[in-house]
């Protein structure tokens, strides 16, 4: 089955300071795709990134950057001298050909808070 | 563009009422979805529509009625709520379905409706 897990469910930090979003999934699949999405307090969800399984490289777009470990099923992400306007739930998702009926299964996501 | 309106943001209704709600894109993407987010909790998905047809229903109570009158509207009906479907509702849509590929998803700002 297709599990995705955020185990923090909440992470504060000082603005400046670097913080790491943990995602580690499970699909029985060979390919699949992940995904992160941003949700500020407004609601909306923005897409941040995709990554497919065949492409193990790094990210990086300015302060964010995504670390895909195929080894210990992980896609953590970093956002590299946090700012106030970071603070946001962000959630990590797993799209794969076994989905069947739900394109997307999203982890509980991580509240991040960033203190001015 | 990339850009999923919805309308309204806010909408307080009694059991009784019945009232819609309105999403709309025109990136040309073929696939678009309703979502219900509680609070705290990622979003769970209500229905897909591809190509204008009705592809997923994910066991959704009938008071909730989606419709897709054109490749860039999407409707939700709501009728005799309760008050346990107080939430979030939010559209979102994307390239196509991608079965085999799945694209990422783009999601309005979302309506906060409240059933008194």
């Amino acid at each position: 089955a297709q599990k995705v897990t955020q185990a923090q469910t909440e992470i504060s930090v000082v603005e400046k300071e670097d913080v790491t979003l943990d995602c580690v999934y499970e699909t029985r699949d060979t390919t699949y795709y992940l995904f992160w999405y941003k949700q500020p307090p407004s609601g909306e969800l923005v897409f941040l990134i995709r990554r497919n399984s065949f492409d193990e490289q790094n990210e990086i777009s300015g302060r964010y950057s995504w670390n895909f470990q195929k080894s210990t099923s992980s896609f953590n992400f970093t956002i590299t001298a946090s700012q106030v306007v970071d603070s946001a739930v962000y959630f990590c998702a797993l799209s794969d050909r076994n989905s069947g009926n739900t394109p997307l299964v999203f982890g509980k996501g991580t509240r991040l808070s960033v203190i001015a | 563009d990339t850009e999923v309106t919805q309308t309204p943001k806010h909408l307080v209704m009694g059991m009784t009422n019945k009232k819609s709600l309105k999403c709309e894109q025109h990136m040309g993407h073929r696939a678009m979805y309703w979502y219900k987010q509680k609070a705290k909790k990622p979003p769970e998905l209500m229905f897909v529509y591809s190509y204008e047809k009705l592809s997923i229903n994910e066991s959704v109570p009938s008071r909730f009625s989606p419709e897709c009158p054109n490749s860039s509207l999407l409707n939700l009906h709501l009728h005799a709520l309760q008050p346990e479907d107080s939430a979030l509702y939010l559209c979102a849509s994307s390239q196509d379905m991608g079965l085999q590929i799945p694209y990422e998803q783009y999601f309005g700002p979302g309506t906060r409706l409240t059933v008194t």
